[in-house]
């Protein structure tokens, strides 16, 4: 079974803070997605790696996946409450494999 | 990005009854299409995969016989919950995909509560 942690389970900072969040598994995946869930909706894709040690760069985001492809980071600049949601990873292989999921709160 | 439609976005149901969500890929042809479960305060949990044209794969756990899936079209699939129970309520979400291992796009849910 593969698993996917994700840390900080729950994360609440003020604006203008930085943060990472963090998605570690023991298993390795040909590609790994970052999700953004608001309350009542599905979920929506922000960001795909497929390269180990990959880093993409979306406006205040920046996504890293491991060299292993079996982790993967999600640092935020400047947060803003706009970036408030549901943070989750997945693992792509022949299906994905969703993490634990990190709640985000920013406070204005 | 492609879109992915859900219908109903809730549903109520009494306890015994059958209820059926549809979801469709709206401007793509979608050979595999993917079916979650979430619970309050979790994360998303793989129920099953469906193929169009052939029988759907469910994740060990699933009742087969409880939650049925068609994926009768390139566009459509349905997930019918079957004999519903208060405990089978949740939020049930699909995605969409050209084929198995391309990129999934999600629909935006249904709720289902079961009194």
């Amino acid at each position: 079974t593969q698993l996917l942690e994700q840390s900080p389970q729950f994360l609440s900072i003020q604006e203008g803070e930085n943060l990472t969040v963090y998605c570690n598994s023991s298993s390795v995946f040909s590609s790994l997605q970052w999700y953004r869930q608001e309350p009542g909706e599905g979920p929506v894709l922000l960001v795909t790696v497929v390269t180990g040690g990959e880093v993409k760069k979306l406006k205040r985001l920046t996504f890293q996946f491991g060299d292993a492809r079996k982790d993967s980071s999600l640092h935020i600049t400047a947060a803003q409450p706009g970036d408030t949601g549901l943070y989750l990873c997945a693992g792509g292989n022949e299906k994905l494999t969703f993490g634990t999921g990190t709640r985000l709160t920013i406070i204005p | 990005g492609a879109v992915v439609s859900q219908h109903p976005s809730r549903v109520i149901c009494k306890s015994g009854t059958s209820v059926k969500i549809e979801c469709r890929s709206l401007d793509f042809q979608a050979t595999t299409m993917f079916w979650y479960r979430q619970f309050p305060k979790q994360s998303l949990m793989l129920m099953a995969t469906s193929n169009e044209g052939s029988k759907a794969t469910y994740e060990q756990g699933v009742e087969k016989d409880k939650f049925l899936i068609n994926h009768a079209s390139l566009t459509l699939s349905t997930l019918t919950v079957t004999s519903a129970h208060p405990e089978d309520s949740s939020f049930y979400i699909c995605s969409a995909a050209l084929v198995s291992t391309d990129t999934q796009y999600f629909g935006p849910g249904t709720r289902l509560t079961v009194l």
